[in-house]
């Protein structure tokens, strides 16, 4: 049973581009969690959702920043006009139901130039 | 407003000694539940532990123990007979019940690091 799986693992922008980090979760998981980790910091929560519908999105900033999981496919975290503050560790979680352990994917490492 | 404070910022032992991570935690639900995470160098997030507000039995799991007491709000981590293997930075969490769904409150972390 394959692990939550995050592509890509590395992802160079210049200011201004997008960037698209995406997640896949466990098999059999409906729930997926977007984190991020600024360098030197720990983890903050962004986004709560299940298939077609974001439940909790308190965490994610105002602007430039959105995510979606479609019926088909991974869940997708985009960042629009990227900044140098949006360098971060972003990681993805999965669980089967509310309130399950969350299993984190690798992560994909962004850095703005 | 849920919090999660690890007073420790960074611990370094020698291998073999047994070390204790602390963490302390804030919350206004009667239901919650509080996890631990290691994170190796390498960066992957790993689960180590989930404990409902309702189970304050202490658990043991080969040299890893934890202490559940809501008394103090505290569900401390032990590793016993430390390893280098064990250097990580470690991560208490909290999630309330259904008041917030299931976001995970993470502590700001605790670098442990185990010398030979």
């Amino acid at each position: 049973n394959a692990g939550v799986m995050q592509n890509p693992r590395h992802l160079v922008r210049r200011r201004g581009q997008e960037a698209r980090l995406r997640c896949s979760p466990m098999k059999g998981h409906s729930h997926v969690y977007w984190y991020r980790q600024l360098p030197e910091e720990g983890l903050k929560f962004m986004v709560y959702l299940q298939k077609e519908n974001i439940i909790d999105e308190s965490g994610m900033p105002k602007e430039r920043f959105s995510a979606e999981f479609p019926k088909e496919g991974p869940s997708i975290l985009r960042i629009q006009q990227v900044v140098r503050g949006d360098s971060a560790a972003y990681f993805c979680a999965s669980s089967p139901r509310l309130q399950e352990t969350q299993y984190f994917g690798p992560g994909t490492r962004l850095l703005v130039l | 407003a849920q919090k999660v404070t690890q007073a420790q910022t960074e611990i370094s032992v020698v291998e073999k000694e047994d070390v204790t991570l602390d963490c302390v935690y804030e919350t206004r639900d009667t239901t919650y539940y509080l996890f631990w995470y290691k994170q190796p160098p390498s960066g992957e997030l790993v689960f180590l532990i989930r404990r409902n507000s309702f189970d304050e039995q202490n658990e043991i799991s080969g040299r890893y123990s934890w202490n559940f007491q809501k008394s103090t709000s505290s569900f401390n981590f032990t590793i016993t007979a430390s390893q280098v293997v064990d250097s990580a930075v470690y991560f208490c969490a909290l999630s309330e019940g259904e008041t917030s769904g299931s976001r995970l409150t993470f502590g700001e972390g605790t670098q442990l690091t185990v010398n030979p």
